[in-house]
């Protein structure tokens, strides 16, 4: 079973705080994403990554940044938390679209900026 | 731009009726169509998919139909139980790496 862990559950942060959200995959998985699912916009993707050090803006890069120094590991990174950064931000993986489609999402972050 | 439209964004089903969700996409290019569920609480988890090259789809009682000419795709569920109540998203490949989704559609199942 493919294992996407994301190590942090519920946050609560104050504006201007660095925040390191943590994603971790065991099926040596190329491609790893972040999200953001707020009611009623979906799933947004903020960045992704599709090797090593390598990463590609999404959608909704503004206020963010990742780092993926290790095959396995995804980090996302607020530089200076805002309350508008009060969300769910969901990490996932997924081979590379050649051998599978199917991508596989993490249990969440619940992220609270106040 | 790479865009997908899903509607309706709730919808509410006497059990043992069917609901239909349907979505509309941008690129004519894109060739893979998956859904998600998403239980309360809980990560989205792909429940059917279908690729370019076929019409229809079904796993017991889902289905998912395709018209490439339109552009849009949708979901059925038959015969509908409880457990069906979830946040539902279509979702899009726009001939990248990275999947494009839906804004979601909340369906009640009302016993």
């Amino acid at each position: 079973d493919v294992k996407v862990t994301q190590s942090s559950r519920y946050l609560v942060k104050r504006t201007g705080e660095k925040v390191f959200l943590e994603c971790v995959q065991d099926m040596d998985h190329e491609n790893m994403f972040w999200y953001r699912q707020d009611p009623g916009l979906g799933l947004r993707l903020i960045y992704f990554s599709y090797d090593v050090k390598m990463k590609e803006k999404g959608d909704i890069p503004e206020g963010y940044s990742v780092s993926r120094e290790k095959k396995e590991r995804f980090s996302l990174i607020l530089e200076s938390a805002s309350t508008n950064q009060t969300s769910m931000y969901l990490c996932a993986s997924s081979p590379p679209r050649g051998r599978e489609n199917t991508i596989y999402f993490g249990e969440g972050s619940w992220l609270t900026v106040v | 731009g790479e865009n997908v439209e899903q509607h309706p964004s709730t919808l509410s089903v006497q059990e043992g009726d069917s609901a239909v969700i349907k979505c509309t996409y941008s690129d004519s290019a894109s060739n893979y169509f998956p859904w998600y569920k998403q239980e309360l609480g809980k990560r989205p988890q792909l429940i059917i998919d279908i690729r370019s090259n076929v019409g229809e789809k079904k796993d017991q009682r889902i289905a998912v139909t395709l018209n490439k000419t339109a552009k849009h795709f949708s979901l059925h569920i038959t015969e509908t139980q409880p457990e069906d109540s979830a946040v539902y998203f279509c979702a899009v490949f726009f001939g990248n790496e990275k999947l494009t989704f839906g804004t979601g559609t909340r369906l009640t199942i009302i016993p």
